[in-house]
């Protein structure tokens, strides 16, 4: 079956500093691949998407590159800022260009200090 | 915001008792997700929707039950509350816009059962 992988957290970094966050995964077939974040207390936003090999996602300064020939999706982001403190889940869903049947990672909690 | 509303946002019960929550949606969207969040496992996939009464069973859909009989809600009951079915509930839509198929996610409902 699907499965994805995260780094486990929690990760605290100073503000400014440079983020990666690990995601690998297992499926068959062509998944599309995503990044979720969830702020304290509210529901999953999707902050960035990648529907086929070598397509990068960018969102508010995080980007993704979807790498088939080592199945990863990390996510990353120059320098971070206090109000990226949040949960970040990376999900698949099996179908290339689908959102449905997502299976999730089980989350990297980022704390970024002043 | 894509129109996702759940009712109620938090709930104490007690084992044994039936517990049902509503996820509602404004905009006519044929898919509908619910999911529980745990630490450590992430999002799992208890039920999805592909239509009016037209279900399928996710990844852990033991001891819940769903119903859609209209467009705009999505109900999960819980029969007999157990303590392991202490957990936040997600409701999630998906639908195809500029960006592909996305899912979107409600605000939660935490619910503890005693």
């Amino acid at each position: 079956g699907n499965s994805v992988t995260q780094m486990e957290g929690p990760v605290t970094l100073s503000e400014e500093a440079f983020l990666t966050i690990n995601c690998t995964y297992t499926a068959t077939g062509y998944p599309s691949l995503f990044w979720y974040v969830q702020y304290p207390g509210e529901g999953l936003q999707l902050l960035l998407k990648a529907t086929k090999a070598d397509d990068k996602g960018s969102n508010k300064g995080f980007e993704a590159t979807y790498r088939k020939e080592t199945t990863s999706f990390h996510l990353e982001k120059g320098s971070v800022q206090v109000s990226d403190s949040a949960v970040y889940f990376c999900a698949l869903s099996d179908l290339s260009g689908s959102a449905r049947q997502l299976t999730f990672g089980s989350g990297t909690q980022l704390t970024v200090l002043p | 915001d894509a129109g996702i509303t759940q009712s109620p946002r938090h709930k104490v019960t007690e084992t044994g008792t039936p517990v049902t929550l509503r996820c509602h949606q404004t905009e006519n969207h044929r898919y509908m997700y619910w999911y529980r969040q745990d630490p450590g496992h992430g999002l799992r996939l208890i039920h999805y929707s592909y239509g009016v009464k037209d279900t399928d069973k996710g990844e852990v859909s033991d001891g819940y039950s769903v119903s859609r009989s209209k467009t705009e809600d999505f109900l999960l009951t819980l029969e007999s509350a157990t303590s392991s079915q202490t957990s936040v509930y997600f409701c999630a839509i998906s639908f195809m816009n500029g960006a592909g198929e996305t899912q979107y996610f409600g605000p939660g409902t935490r619910l503890l059962v005693l």
